[in-house]
């Protein structure tokens, strides 16, 4: 079946550094891959797509592949913030049933 | 534009008391979904409406929980009697096309449950 697995946290990392959180999938045909962020205290907010192969969303300095032939969609920054602490989820809508299928989510925690 | 309202934000109850969930969508969105966030997971779909209608309430434990989107718009989620394992962060999100597509979705801020 469709599922989505990211890496585990909390990630830790010092202001301006480098950002990466893994996030591979398994689907049948060709999802559409999204990322989510959820600030403390607050609903998810969509933070980048790509809806084919080599489709690279990105937003707030935020960047990520669509990459089908490793099957992953991993989310990087290039110099992080304190105001990047959150909950990022990577999600894929099936092509089968169009469900939104998640991840568990992975804590980042920026320190200045 | 307005984005998805809900409410109440919090709300805590003693197990097998009832608790309901209001949720008004982005004006014109066709699709409306409510979602069970429990801590350290990431959402479960309970129910999934188009316009008025169930398209998908696989998920949804109807011995206990139940849901309408009256008139296409607001939805509300109900659930009668709570019991411990139903604490937890309830998300209503919504799109603008129809059931079956790969539109984005819109969360709300969330209602969180805590029952004692």
């Amino acid at each position: 079946g469709n599922s989505v697995t990211q890496m585990e946290g909390p990630v830790t990392l010092s202001e301006e550094a480098f950002l990466t959180i893994n996030c591979t999938y398994t689907a049948t045909g060709y999802p559409s891959l999204f990322w989510y962020v959820q600030y403390p205290g607050e609903g998810l907010q969509l933070l980048l797509k790509a809806t084919k192969a080599d489709d690279k969303g990105s937003n707030k300095g935020f960047e990520a592949t669509y990459r089908k032939e490793t099957t992953s969609f991993h989310l990087e920054k290039g110099s992080v913030q304190v105001s990047d602490s959150a909950v990022y989820f990577c999600a894929l809508i099936s092509p089968s049933n169009y469900q939104l299928i998640w991840g568990a989510g992975t804590k980042l925690i920026i320190k200045p | 534009e307005a984005g998805v309202a809900q409410s109440p934000r919090y709300k805590i109850i003693e197990k097998r008391q009832s608790v309901a969930f209001w949720c008004n969508p982005i004006s014109g969105h066709a699709t409306l979904y409510w979602y069970q966030q429990i801590l350290g997971q990431g959402p479960k779909l309970l129910i999934q409406f188009q316009n008025n209608g169930v398209v998908d309430d696989s998920q949804l434990p109807k011995d206990r929980f139940s849901a309408e989107r009256l008139k296409g718009v607001d939805s509300t989620l109900k659930i009668q009697p709570a019991k411990l394992e139903d604490s937890a962060v309830y998300l209503c999100a919504s799109s603008p096309g129809l059931a079956g597509s790969a539109d984005t979705q819109y969360f709300g801020p969330g209602t969180r449950l805590t029952v004692l």
